[in-house]
């Protein structure tokens, strides 16, 4: 049973464009929820995180909004830039464990 | 900036042979984590330590084992290989308390033939 849950395998966005990226969960226990960005041959590279108690979150280039209702969290770059093209994993974790739980990850493309 | 250390990059090992790999977090991270990545799927959390203590566990095979060490770095010991074994293993770290913000290593992929 997948816990967090990326439905789109993959993504083609312009570049200066704005990337938006989703997941739902189905666990309403998650206390934290995780962006992470992987290139092949290295390991995952956290980029962001959200408190269950917090709606957005925003570093730089990249937002966070998180819909609790909905059980949905979406990441946004922007603008997007060709080094953006990556496997982005939506993750998910509750204070009492140390797991994260990952989705399957969405394919990222910023073309030129 | 320092990033988490994983030993070796590969490795290739029969059915039946053990291997081990090794883990060096971040300088002054105390907490290592192990996930498995088999191919085309998410990682899998295996198991976790805090100060040579096992912190929490996943879905890891009797046939592995881990430890950490005094000076933070941890090895997984897997016995008994099976096909089904070979994937990307990764090791990540945070400071303690901070388990919400894990650190990735660059993994070590086995490949059990």
């Amino acid at each position: 049973d997948q816990q967090v849950k990326q439905n789109s395998p993959s993504l083609s966005v312009q570049e200066g464009r704005i990337s938006i990226l989703n997941c739902d969960y189905t666990n309403s226990m998650f206390d934290y929820f995780l962006w992470y960005k992987k290139y092949p041959a290295e390991g995952p590279t956290f980029l962001i995180s959200i408190s269950s108690i917090k709606d957005k979150n925003e570093d730089g280039r990249f937002t966070v909004f998180l819909n609790k209702s909905a059980k949905h969290l979406s990441l946004h770059i922007v603008p997007s830039q060709p080094g953006d093209s990556a496997v982005y994993f939506c993750a998910a974790k509750m204070n009492r464990d140390d797991k994260i739980i990952f989705g399957k990850g969405t394919r990222l493309h910023i073309l030129p | 900036a320092a990033g988490v250390i994983q030993s070796p990059r590969h490795l290739i090992k029969e059915k039946r042979e053990t291997a081990t790999l090794k883990c060096y977090p971040i300088p002054r991270h105390d907490t290592v984590y192990w996930y498995q990545q088999g191919p085309g799927q998410d990682p899998q959390f295996l198991i976790s330590f805090y100060e040579k203590m096992q912190s929490d566990k996943g879905s890891i095979p009797d046939r592995f084992s881990a430890q950490q060490f005094s000076d933070y770095h941890s090895e997984l010991n897997m016995s008994s290989l099976e096909l089904g074994d070979s994937a990307l293993y990764f090791c990540a770290s945070s400071l303690v308390g901070a388990s919400y913000e894990q650190y990735f290593g660059p993994g070590t992929r086995l490949t059990v033939t």
